[in-house]
This record gives C-alpha cells, sequence and structure tokens, in this order.
C-alpha cells in the first residue's frame, strides 16, 4: 500500500511568519509530488509541483524535495491570514496509463492576525 | 488547464435512493478520475473511467455501487447507489493529467445522506 503521510496538525502560526508543512512518502518510485491548498466546503487547488530535489520557489510559496528521504515540505513566507487552509500533499506513482495520485490527510493550518 | 463543471454543487438525499453526479469538461481528454472526500478527511479514488471502455475501480470499490458512465470524451458521470449515511462526502471529478502531470480538481459535489 502506497501511503503518503502529512502532520495532521492543526498548525497555527502568526501573521507574517513562516509555516512549514511536511510530508512523507512510501513510494520510492515516485517522480512527481504535488502541493494542494483546500479552503473549506471547496475543491482542492493546485498550486505547487515539484519533481527534482532541491527547492522551487514560486512568489511566497517554496517547496523541497529530497528523494534520498522520501521527503517533501512546503515553506509558505510572510503568512497571511488568508492561506489559513487545509494542505494537501500529494504523489504520482505508476507510469504509463495506469497512474494514480495519493493523497495525504492534510495539515490544517491556520494563520493568526 | 481545463474548465471542469459538476453537478448538482451539493444535494441532500435520504438512504436507499440514488443520485447522479454529471462532470463537464470543456476539451477532450481520454481518462476521468473520480473520488471521494469524507467529512474530515483526504481525498480517495475511487475509479478510473476511459472513453470506450469500462472503469477500473479502486479497492473498496464496486461498480454496482458507483457506476460510471464515459459516453464521450467531455463527459462523465458517477451514480452514487442505494446511499447510506456513509456515502455523505464531496464527490470530485478530475480529468487525465495535463501539462507536467498536473491534476486539478472539479468544484465537487457535496452529498448529504440522511
Amino acid at each position: 500500500q502506497k501511503e503518503v503521510e502529512q502532520n495532521s496538525g492543526p498548525l497555527s502560526v502568526p501573521e507574517g511568519a513562516i509555516a512549514s508543512l511536511n510530508c512523507t512518502y512510501s513510494d520510492r518510485g515516485s517522480q512527481s509530488f504535488f502541493w494542494y491548498r483546500q479552503y473549506s466546503g471547496k475543491s482542492p487547488e493546485l498550486i505547487m509541483s515539484i519533481y527534482s530535489n532541491g527547492d522551487k520557489e514560486d512568489g511566497r510559496f517554496t517547496a523541497q524535495l529530497n528523494k534520498a528521504s522520501q521527503y517533501v515540505s512546503l515553506l509558505i513566507r510572510d503568512s497571511q491570514p488568508s492561506d489559513s487552509a487545509t494542505y494537501l500533499c500529494a504523489v504520482l506513482t505508476g507510469g504509463g496509463s495506469n497512474y494514480k495520485l495519493t493523497f495525504g490527510k492534510g495539515t490544517l493550518l491556520t494563520v493568526n492576525p | 488547464s481545463a474548465v471542469i463543471s459538476q453537478k448538482p454543487s451539493r444535494d441532500i438525499c435520504q438512504r436507499g435512493t440514488s443520485l447522479t453526479i454529471q462532470c463537464q469538461v470543456d476539451s477532450q481528454v481520454t481518462m476521468m478520475f473520480w473520488y471521494r472526500q469524507q467529512p474530515g478527511q483526504s481525498l480517495t479514488l475511487i475509479a478510473t473511467a476511459n472513453q470506450g471502455s469500462e472503469a477500473t475501480y479502486e479497492s473498496g470499490f464496486v461498480i454496482d455501487k458507483f457506476p460510471i458512465s464515459r459516453p464521450n470524451l467531455t463527459f462523465s458521470t458517477l451514480t452514487v447507489s442505494n446511499m447510506s449515511p456513509e456515502d455523505s462526502s464531496i464527490y470530485l471529478c478530475s480529468p487525465e493529467l495535463a501539462k507536467d502531470n498536473q491534476q486539478f480538481f472539479g468544484p465537487g459535489t457535496r452529498l448529504t445522506v440522511l
């Protein structure tokens, strides 16, 4: 059973701080990794994707991948109250036409004004 | 990314009845994925539907309970049959992977079974 594990939280940070979200995965063959943001009552929104080891930055978001440690993280700099949401880590497994996106249970982030 | 719409956006149903959820995509896609998100839980893949063939179901999901249709390359339906309160969830459709293996979701159907 391929698994994706996240700290369930909740994670609470003050406005302007850095929020750090972590994820580990079990399938060493995984090649594509994603972070989704989900506001309450809404569907998940893709915010970051990462495919190779190292850091990938997009605005206030930085995704970090370490395939040797099977670890993915998301850093949110200068956190805003509007960042308060559940963040889902997802890992793509399989290949060709037989692939599947496996999700972690999500980390609830609250940014306090 | 494709524009994805779902109908209905939400519904409240009685135990024992069935509900068909529609998913429309604004471009042709070969594969369509259906997910379920139970309250407070993450997303779980129900099945993958290719146009012109039977859907492939994940462990724990069966065709009799969740029949899927895929009449053309832009449309799919998921039926939740003989519903019980345990079926209360958000149901999400998602077309096949876009560029860079990215997957996007429809707005979801929030189902409550009484």
